[in-house]
């Protein structure tokens, strides 16, 4: 398997505009995560999806952000409109959620820039 | 909010020395999970351990845990400068497979 996919591995963008960010989770993995890591704030979770069901978006920092996961091969993270602050490198990670180990697997990540 | 709190925030040790980082957490856990990031890349699982157990070894990794303090540890003996990285730990507390992670060490190994 070559692991969780996401694109694009670098983002850079204008204030304003549409930003949607891609993510293939190892196949079989029932369980996906975005995150966002960034010097100030470490690494967040911002949203999760159980068997293509997103579970929690508590951490989606606004309504400027949303996720999709329309089926268990294929996940997109869209922010619209961007703003510089969320300058950010953004990771994916599955999981094969069982009762003994849910070890996450994690993507290379996109570092987005929004000017 | 962040689970785990790791201590030191950054270390530097000379290749040979064997370097310890911590992790304190607050409520129960079903396991804690150590991860180490390379500068640019993404989160790398090193290790995972059950809350009924105390000890785990994976080749120059130690890991221990004391739930009764909620705290673990990770210990690499005989560093190398390919140890270079961020290490984090990660707290499973529930049955959704979320992983809440630490703010992370900076381990710097020195040739």
């Amino acid at each position: 398997d070559a692991g969780v996919i996401q694109s694009p591995r670098h983002e850079v963008t204008e204030m304003g505009q549409e930003v949607t960010l891609r993510c293939k989770p190892i196949s079989g993995h029932n369980s996906l995560f975005w995150y966002r890591q960034t010097m100030m704030r470490g690494l967040e979770l911002l949203i999760y999806f159980n068997n293509n069901v997103p579970i929690d978006d508590s951490g989606m920092p606004e309504d400027r952000f949303s996720a999709k996961m329309p089926n268990a091969s294929f996940s997109t993270l869209k922010i619209q409109p961007s703003e510089p602050r969320d300058s950010a490198v953004y990771f994916c990670a599955s999981t094969l959620r069982s009762g003994w180990s849910n070890e996450q697997f994690f993507g290379p990540g996109t570092r987005l820039t929004v000017l | 909010s962040q689970q785990g709190e790791e201590d030191p925030q950054a270390l530097s040790i000379q290749e040979g020395e064997n370097a310890t980082m911590n992790c304190s957490y607050k409520t129960s856990i079903n396991n804690l999970q150590w991860y180490r990031q390379n500068s640019g890349r993404g989160l790398v699982h090193l290790i995972l351990i059950r809350s009924n157990e105390r000890e785990k070894h994976s080749g120059r990794l130690r890991v221990t845990l004391d739930t009764s303090k909620k705290s673990s540890s990770l210990l690499i003996t005989a560093s190398r400068a390919a140890d270079t990285a961020s290490y984090f730990c990660a707290t499973d507390s529930g049955n959704t497979g979320k992983l809440i992670f630490g703010q992370g060490t900076t381990l710097q190994v020195k040739p």
